[in-house]
């Protein structure tokens, strides 16, 4: 049972260095989402993708871009990564929200911008 | 702007102590609210409640939601080590694909 993979698990950039964060999940579910985790912050939701070829910003999308590339996979990409984007980011699925539904995540990619 | 909120921000207890933590909220269209426990790595669903006074219990642990007075809590009783972890609390999805609006989390740790 796979769930949702993500890979790298961990990376460090150079600021101002580009990067993909690569996301998969294998419950056919249509709703797919990044988030951001910061220390005292919680998760915060950077972009969601309702279904394949939509996609939609969250509550933190400056400096982020994304790429729904099929029903599985969900990409996030930091185009000039900045000291600010140091973060653990979270990817996770859902099927569309309903009165039972709960989000699966994946297990993070911890990323250090210096 | 939603707002979920959660207290303490961190606790620390003594195994077998029994805990009880707190998330209030302001939210519009409220459909649900859901815990996660999150220890090293990705969240892991514990609850999802939708109706006032309602528990719901999974072993040690249970927890219920007061849509009149907006709050919900999470209680552990009996702790043990394993159960240290950051719990979280979101404002579930409300249609559609919006996600979750999380709070900042309850740091667990609970002494041998």
């Amino acid at each position: 049972n796979a769930g949702v993979t993500q890979t790298p698990k961990f990376q460090v950039l150079k600021t101002g260095q580009s990067m993909t964060l690569q996301c998969a999940q294998d419950m056919n579910h249509n709703s797919m989402y990044w988030y951001r985790q910061d220390p005292g912050m919680g998760l915060r939701l950077i972009y969601y993708s309702a279904s394949e070829g939509t996609t939609d910003k969250g509550e933190v999308p400056n400096g982020y871009n994304v790429s729904r590339l099929n029903k599985r996979e969900f990409s996030l990409r930091l185009e000039s990564a900045a000291p600010s984007q140091t973060s653990v980011y979270f990817c996770a699925s859902s099927e569309p929200w309903t009165v039972n539904t709960e989000a699966f995540f994946g297990q993070g990619t911890r990323l250090t911008v210096v | 702007e939603d707002k979920v909120v959660q207290s303490p921000l961190s606790l620390v207890v003594h195994e077998g102590d029994t805990v009880t933590l707190n998330c209030s909220y302001e939210v519009t269209n409220f459909r649900s609210l859901l815990w996660y426990k999150q220890e090293k790595k990705a969240p892991t669903f514990l609850f999802m409640l939708t109706s006032s006074g309602i528990e719901k219990k999974s072993g040690r642990l249970s927890s219920i939601l007061d849509k009149k007075e907006l709050f919900s809590i999470l209680n552990i009783t009996a702790t043990q080590t394993g159960d240290s972890a950051v719990y979280l609390c979101a404002r579930g999805g409300r249609g559609g694909a919006d996600g979750l609006t999380f709070g900042k989390g309850t740091h667990l740790i609970i002494q041998p």
